[in-house]
């Protein structure tokens, strides 16, 4: 069954500092992959796509995301981390799949953000 | 665009009590669904729309029933609240079937069942 794992449940990291979110998929296909951000209280918005072609992928807010099929992951980083950037993030398999092709999220982590 | 909205924004009910959330997109979406937020566990499909008048169970569907009548509207209803049914309720829709669609979502629904 396709799944997402996220690692990382909480993640602290300081201002200006690195950040790199983990997940791990599981697909039998090529598939499709989303970062999904959720402010509080907020829906969620998407950060960045995978379909095909260039395996590091571009995001809004300065993220960026690469696909590496050998380890079934689709990192998510970003160089400097501002403290606006404190959310939860989601990654999310799509495909052939059933209901109608939904999307699979992961369980979520939840980035804090020190100053 | 308003995107896609959800009313109310929160909602407390009582044990057995019926409700419904309301959504809608003014994007012509072929796809709605709507999704249930629990801690930990990510989102979880309830129910989902190809277009209208027709509708299909998710993952998740005991307790709840939803209806298609028109392209823009796709409400969610709660037959006979219980506990287990706190949560946050968030619809999407996206564009048509294909996975490769971006979803776009509501600012959610924050349900507490008493």
């Amino acid at each position: 069954a396709q799944s997402v794992t996220q690692p990382d449940i909480h993640i602290t990291v300081s201002e200006g500092a690195s950040l790199e979110l983990r997940c791990n998929y599981s697909y039998g296909a090529t598939p499709y992959l989303f970062w999904y951000v959720q402010s509080p209280g907020q829906g969620l918005q998407l950060l960045l796509k995978y379909f095909s072609g260039d395996t590091l992928v571009q995001g809004i807010k300065g993220f960026e995301a690469e696909f590496k099929r050998s380890q079934s992951s689709f990192n998510l980083r970003k160089p400097s981390v501002h403290w606006s950037d404190a959310a939860e993030y989601f990654c999310a398999v799509g495909g052939y799949m059933e209901y109608g092709n939904k999307l699979v999220f992961g369980a979520g982590t939840i980035l804090r953000v020190k100053s | 665009n308003a995107g896609v909205t959800q009313t109310p924004k929160f909602q407390v009910l009582k044990t057995g009590q019926s409700m419904t959330l309301q959504c809608a997109q003014d994007m012509n979406h072929e796809y709605m669904s709507w999704y249930r937020q629990d801690p930990g566990m990510g989102l979880r499909l309830i129910h989902y729309s190809v277009g209208a008048g027709i509708t299909d169970q998710g993952e998740v569907p005991n307790g709840y029933n939803v209806s298609r009548s028109t392209t823009e509207d796709f409400p969610l209803r709660l037959l006979s609240a219980a506990p287990s049914q706190t949560s946050v309720y968030f619809c999407a829709s996206r564009p048509g079937l294909a996975g490769y669609n971006e979803q776009f979502f509501g600012p959610g629904t924050r349900l507490t069942v008493l």
